[in-house]
């Protein structure tokens, strides 16, 4: 079935540090790979997504490339701020009627 | 566009109440979706409507949840009887044909004591 696997956290990271957050996943078919934010007490955001095999989407600073032969979507930003702090959520859709399968999201702790 | 409403934000209960929370999708999207969130299970999909038609309630947890879309700009998901083990943040989401990606409201944070 499909699935989407990320790296667990929390992620700590000093300002201005790199950020790489992993992201792999299981589909049958041809998914489109997403990539969520959730600030405290707030529902989900579209941070960024691609829709096919090379795709790279960008969003805020941060990025992310659809890699068919790693079936890896892996988020990374350069250089990271105090408000980037958030759970950071990678899906895939699959299938009919635009279905979301999400990761268990990772947590990400930026401090100045 | 205001979005993805949910009402209430915040819903303290006691087990054996009937609860229901609801749901104002954008205008125009046609796929509504109900999430559930706690720390132990992440994000769990209960179910989600296509043009007002239920396609999938598998994730439903137990036969005390039920949801219906009676019409294109509103949606409920109701628990009777609740329980404690149904505490959690309840997140509404819709998304148009061409999937963008999906919107979200802000959630139903439920409390069963």
């Amino acid at each position: 079935g499909n699935s989407v696997t990320q790296m667990e956290g929390p992620v700590t990271l000093s300002e201005e540090a790199f950020l790489t957050i992993n992201c792999t996943y299981t589909a049958t078919g041809y998914p489109s790979l997403f990539w969520y934010v959730q600030y405290p007490g707030e529902g989900l955001q579209l941070l960024l997504k691609a829709t096919k095999a090379d795709d790279k989407g960008s969003n805020k600073g941060f990025e992310a490339t659809y890699r068919k032969e790693t079936t890896s979507f892996h988020l990374e930003k350069g250089s990271v701020q105090v408000s980037d702090s958030a759970v950071y959520f990678c899906a895939l859709s699959a299938g009919g009627y635009n279905k979301l399968i999400f990761g268990a999201g990772t947590r990400l702790a930026v401090h100045p | 566009d205001a979005g993805v409403i949910q009402s209430p934000r915040h819903e303290v209960t006691e087990m054996g109440q009937e609860v229901t929370l609801r749901c104002k999708p954008i205008s125009g999207h046609n796929s509504l979706f109900w999430y559930r969130q706690t720390m132990m299970r992440g994000l769990e999909l209960l179910i989600y409507f296509n043009n007002n038609v239920p396609i999938d309630d598998s994730g439903m947890p137990e036969d005390r949840f039920s949801a219906k879309m009676p019409n294109a700009s509103f949606s409920t998901l109701k628990i009777q009887p609740s329980e404690p083990r149904d505490s959690a943040v309840y997140f509404c989401a819709s998304t148009p044909v061409t999937h963008d990606g999906y919107t979200f409201g802000s959630g139903t944070r439920l409390t069963v004591v």
